[in-house]
């Protein structure tokens, strides 16, 4: 089955703790980038990655870190966490197409509470 | 990519049509038009896209107006299931830093009643 996955769903850690949120892609798609959301904010592009070791930054990069190794991984890593980082955190991925056919598939979230 | 402007709530009885508008007035010509839906909390889902002709698929149905400046998503059989929230999205095809990028808006919080 076609899927985007991330792991953990739910984490509650304490400020200034690293942790590395997983996200895996079984279609092959060159494209992967991560949102995050918040109320009354909507969904908001924190990093991006066009292909393997090609990664740039969204609209709300800052505290956040990304690595794009392999093609099916793209980790979100927050080195030293605050409490304006709890959010829900989304994974997209999407092949690269023409004709506007670039649709993203969303893994199942990750609801981060940082303390 | 253009904005969107969307209402922010919308009922549908189920078994009924949801038509669920869409205004997009400074969209470009290399532009399309997305429609997108999260429910509750889960990841969003892809529905539909199109660029100036209708499309149909077998979730849903999407109506551009010939000056492409408005659309409208259409639900044919709405059930309970298809309460969520609704995103129209309008960015180019694929090329430059753009790529993939989806900017999102409010949407329209759509409740489907028995």
């Amino acid at each position: 089955e076609a899927q985007v996955t991330q792991n953990p769903r739910y984490l509650i850690t304490v400020t200034g703790k690293k942790l590395t949120v997983t996200c895996s892609q079984n279609m092959n798609h060159e494209y992967m980038s991560w949102y995050r959301q918040d109320p009354g904010l909507g969904l908001r592009q924190i990093y991006y990655s066009m292909n393997v070791e090609v990664t740039d930054k969204g609209d709300v990069p800052v505290g956040y870190k990304v690595s794009r190794k392999e093609k099916r991984n793209f980790p979100l890593i927050l080195e030293s966490p605050s409490p304006n980082q709890t959010s829900l955190y989304f994974c997209a991925s999407s092949a690269r197409g023409t004709g506007g056919r670039e649709t993203q598939y969303f893994g199942p979230g990750t609801r981060l509470l940082v303390l | 990519d253009a904005k969107t402007t969307q209402p922010p709530s919308m009922d549908c009885a189920e078994g009924r049509a949801a038509n669920l508008p869409c205004n997009h007035s400074t969209i470009s010509g290399n532009e399309y038009v997305y429609w997108y839906r999260q429910i509750h909390s889960q990841g969003p889902q892809y529905i539909i896209h199109g660029l100036k002709n209708n499309e149909t698929n077998e979730m849903a149905s999407l109506i551009i107006t010939e000056d492409r400046k408005s659309s409208t998503l259409i639900l044919p059989h709405a059930t309970l299931r298809d309460t969520a929230v609704y995103y129209c999205i309008v960015r180019a095809s694929a090329g430059g830093t753009s790529y993939g990028k989806l900017t999102f808006g409010q949407g329209t919080i759509l409740t489907v009643h028995p």
